[in-house]
């Protein structure tokens, strides 16, 4: 069963402060991941995007990683903020022609002045 | 133009009303989905329509039913609803097909409540 889990459920930091999100996944066969930010009420906006052969990826302050082998990837958010205050998806899409994805329960990221 | 819109943005309704939720892009994507999210929830996949055409029905009751009139639009109608179908409903778009990254925009949603 396609699975993706991410950790921690919740998080609070202190502005300016670094923090780093985990997914681990379980989707075959694999075809991409994505990183979202949702804040409260709004529609998730996408953050990065990283295929089987991608390592790395940054958006700002925002880099994200992947490992194909372990199937592992991380959110790194440098120097927060307050709007950085949102839910952060991690979801996974697999090769089929209808597009279908996996998306993760998320993290509750806080930050707090 | 790489946004995706929804209308209305809130929308009451009681349990006998018949309304209807819009989307619309105008990305040129071929691939169009309608996700339900409840509160501290991840987004639920409803339908997809691929090339106009509905490919996934995620057994969906048919108090909802999806309409994708053509490329740029996708509409949900909705009837006779109970209170717990409450929630943030998402649109979609992606391109189709396999050969894409199938990188999904969303729009900003509309919050349905049923009364």
């Amino acid at each position: 069963k396609n699975q993706v889990e991410q950790s921690p459920q919740s998080l609070i930091i202190l502005e300016g402060k670094n923090c780093t999100l985990q997914c681990n996944y379980t989707v075959s066969p694999f075809s991409n991941l994505r990183w979202y930010k949702q804040d409260t009420g709004r529609g998730p906006v996408s953050l990065t995007i990283m295929t089987f052969s991608e390592n790395t990826k940054s958006n700002g302050r925002y880099t994200a990683t992947l490992d194909a082998d372990t199937k592992q990837s991380s959110l790194h958010i440098t120097a927060s903020q307050l709007s950085d205050s949102a839910s952060y998806i991690c979801v996974v899409s697999v090769k089929t022609n209808a597009g279908k994805s996996t998306f993760g329960d998320g993290t509750t990221l806080t930050v707090k002045p | 133009d790489t946004e995706v819109t929804q209308t209305p943005k809130h929308l009451v309704m009681g349990m006998t009303n018949k309304k209807s939720l819009k989307c619309e892009q105008h990305m040129g994507h071929r691939a169009m989905y309608w996700y339900k999210q409840k509160a501290k929830k991840p987004p639920e996949l409803m339908f997809v329509y691929s090339y106009e055409k509905l490919s996934i029905n995620e057994s969906v009751p048919s108090r909802f039913s999806p309409e994708c009139p053509n490329s740029s639009l996708l509409n949900l109608h909705l009837h006779a609803l109970q209170p717990e179908d409450s929630a943030l409903y998402l649109c979609a778009s992606s391109q189709a097909g396999t050969s894409g990254l199938n990188e999904q925009f969303f729009g900003p949603g509309t919050r349905l409540t049923v009364l």
